[in-house]
C-alpha cells in the first residue's frame, strides 16, 4: 500500500463530535474515493474525485462531506459523528479506467 | 446496476488442500474489470488481480490461479495446495469501464472467510 497514507489510524469519536480523516497519496492518481467497511456488508463507496476541484457522492455519503484542493489530498469530514458511523474507513486511489485501485491501510474509527 | 455475489461466507480448510473462492457477477456494461483483493488479518487490502471483460484467459500466479468464464458471469479464485498464511477474508470486486463517471469505482462481494488449519 506503499503511496496511499490514511490518517489517523485509529480514533474514538464521542456522538456529536467532528473530525476529518486525511488521506494523501503520491502517485499522481487522478482518481480517489473513501470505502467504509462494516462486518457482512463489503466495502461500500461513500465518495470520489476524478481530479482536483470535481467530488461526487457514492452508495453511502449521508454525513461524510469531502473536497479535493489538491491532486494529492482527498479528505473526508464526519460533520457530526453518529454511532452509525462506527466502521473501517479506507481511502483509494486509481489511475484512471480499469487500472488498479489502490488502498490505504486503513482508519478505524469508533463513535460512543 | 452492479452487483457482485460471493456466496461463501467462510470456508475452513487444512493445509496442503485446494480451495476456490467463487465470484459471480452482474453488470449490463460489454466492458468492465473484475478484481480480487486479500484482506488478512491487519486489516489492510492487498491487491491480487485485475481482469478485463475481454481477457477471458485463465492466469496462474504461484499457488494462486483465476478462472474468468463470462458465459456463466464468473470470476474464480484458486488456492493450490494452501497454507496458513493464506487464511484472510478474499473479496471479488466489478467496476464498469463505460459508465461515464462511474468507470473506476469498485462494487465489493461481501467477501469470503479463508481459514487454513495447521
Amino acid at each position: 500500500n506503499a503511496g496511499v497514507t490514511q490518517t489517523p489510524k485509529f480514533q474514538v469519536l464521542k456522538t456529536g463530535q467532528s473530525m476529518t480523516l486525511q488521506c494523501a497519496q503520491d502517485m499522481n492518481h487522478e482518481y480517489m474515493s473513501w470505502y467504509r467497511q462494516d462486518p457482512g456488508m463489503g466495502l461500500r463507496l461513500i465518495h470520489y474525485s476524478v481530479g482536483a476541484g470535481i467530488t461526487d457522492q457514492g452508495e453511502v455519503p449521508n454525513g461524510y462531506n469531502v473536497s479535493r484542493s489538491t491532486t494529492e489530498d482527498f479528505p473526508l469530514r464526519l460533520l457530526s459523528a453518529a454511532p452509525s458511523q462506527t466502521s473501517v474507513y479506507f481511502c483509494a486511489t486509481s489511475r484512471g479506467t480499469g487500472n488498479t485501485i489502490y488502498f490505504g491501510e486503513g482508519s478505524w474509527l469508533t463513535v460512543v | 446496476a452492479q452487483k457482485v455475489t460471493q456466496a461463501q461466507t467462510e470456508i475452513s480448510v487444512v493445509e496442503k488442500e485446494d480451495v476456490t473462492l467463487d465470484c459471480v457477477y452482474e453488470t449490463r456494461d460489454t466492458t468492465y474489470y473484475l478484481f480480487w483483493y486479500k484482506q488478512p488479518p491487519s486489516g489492510e487490502l492487498v491487491f491480487l488481480i485485475r481482469r478485463n471483460s475481454f481477457d477471458e484467459q485463465n492466469e496462474i500466479s504461484g499457488r494462486y490461479s483465476w478462472n474468468f468464464q463470462k458465459s456463466t458471469s464468473s470470476f474464480n479464485f484458486t488456492i493450490t495446495a494452501s497454507q496458513v498464511v493464506d487464511s484472510a477474508v478474499y473479496f471479488c470486486a466489478l467496476s464498469e469501464g463505460t459508465s461515464g463517471g462511474s468507470n473506476y469505482k469498485l462494487t465489493f462481494g461481501k467477501g469470503t472467510l479463508l481459514t487454513v488449519n495447521p
